[in-house]
């Protein structure tokens, strides 16, 4: 099955910088990559996401990456807010049943904004 | 996007007992999935349940654990059976919505129920 590598686990950086938050994944069949957002006690949120055709997408402050590759994605935020800070999952699927695979998700980043 | 509300929001339970968690939906959906997330973790896919047929389960997951029913499109539960307090962790819905692209689409998430098992 699929496996979701996330690094960093933790994040810090200072207000108006960028963070970057990198994931691999290892089977070559998946095609869609999403990021969610988790604030604390609350249920994760999509963010962005992008499918193996596209190699960049964004959103605002909010940037995805794919090399297919090397088989890794990547998520920039640009001009960190205090708002930002939650921790961050990066997923994949596989499209083998027309959309009935489940997401693996990586172990997620704690993303700290400091002021 | 839709709402998902799932019963119990939080509980706390005696070891060898056992709990439903219910996921209602407000909209058509193709698929819906259970996670489990223990604390400070990741979401682990538990099964994707399937409406009128046995759920489909990953591995480290078994039926007679993890009971799940799907009688239509829009409701679903998950029964955690025999518990012990390993089982203790937020018990996740998901579903992708009707009208979701070819490729696989957007998940969305109920509010989880937080399960405390003693």
């Amino acid at each position: 099955g699929e496996n979701v590598e996330q690094h960093p686990s933790t994040l810090s950086v200072q207000e108006g910088d960028s963070a970057v938050i990198k994931c691999t994944y290892s089977d070559s069949a998946s095609n869609y990559f999403p990021w969610y957002k988790q604030e604390l006690g609350k249920r994760p949120q999509l963010i962005i996401d992008i499918r193996s055709n596209v190699g960049e997408k964004k959103d605002q402050r909010i940037a995805v990456t794919l090399n297919k590759t090397a088989k890794h994605f990547s998520l920039h935020i640009t001009e960190t807010q205090p708002e930002d800070s939650a921790v961050y999952f990066c997923a994949a699927s596989s499209n083998s049943g027309g959309g009935a695979d489940g997401l693996t998700f990586g172990k997620g980043t704690h993303l700290i904004i400091q002021p | 996007s839709a709402v998902i509300s799932q019963k119990p929001s939080r509980d706390i339970c005696q070891r060898g007992t056992s709990l439903t968690i219910q996921c209602q939906v407000d909209s058509q959906v193709t698929m819906m999935f259970w996670y489990r997330q223990q604390p400070g973790q990741s979401l682990t896919l538990i099964a994707t349940a399937n409406q009128g047929s046995e759920a489909t389960y990953e591995s480290g997951f078994v039926i007679d654990k993890f009971p799940i029913s799907r009688p239509n499109l829009t409701f679903s539960t998950l029964t955690v059976s025999n518990m012990s307090p390993e089982d203790s962790s937020i018990y996740l819905c998901s579903v992708r919505l009707a009208g979701s692209s070819f490729f696989a689409g957007e998940l969305f998430f109920g509010e989880g129920s937080r399960l405390t098992v003693l």
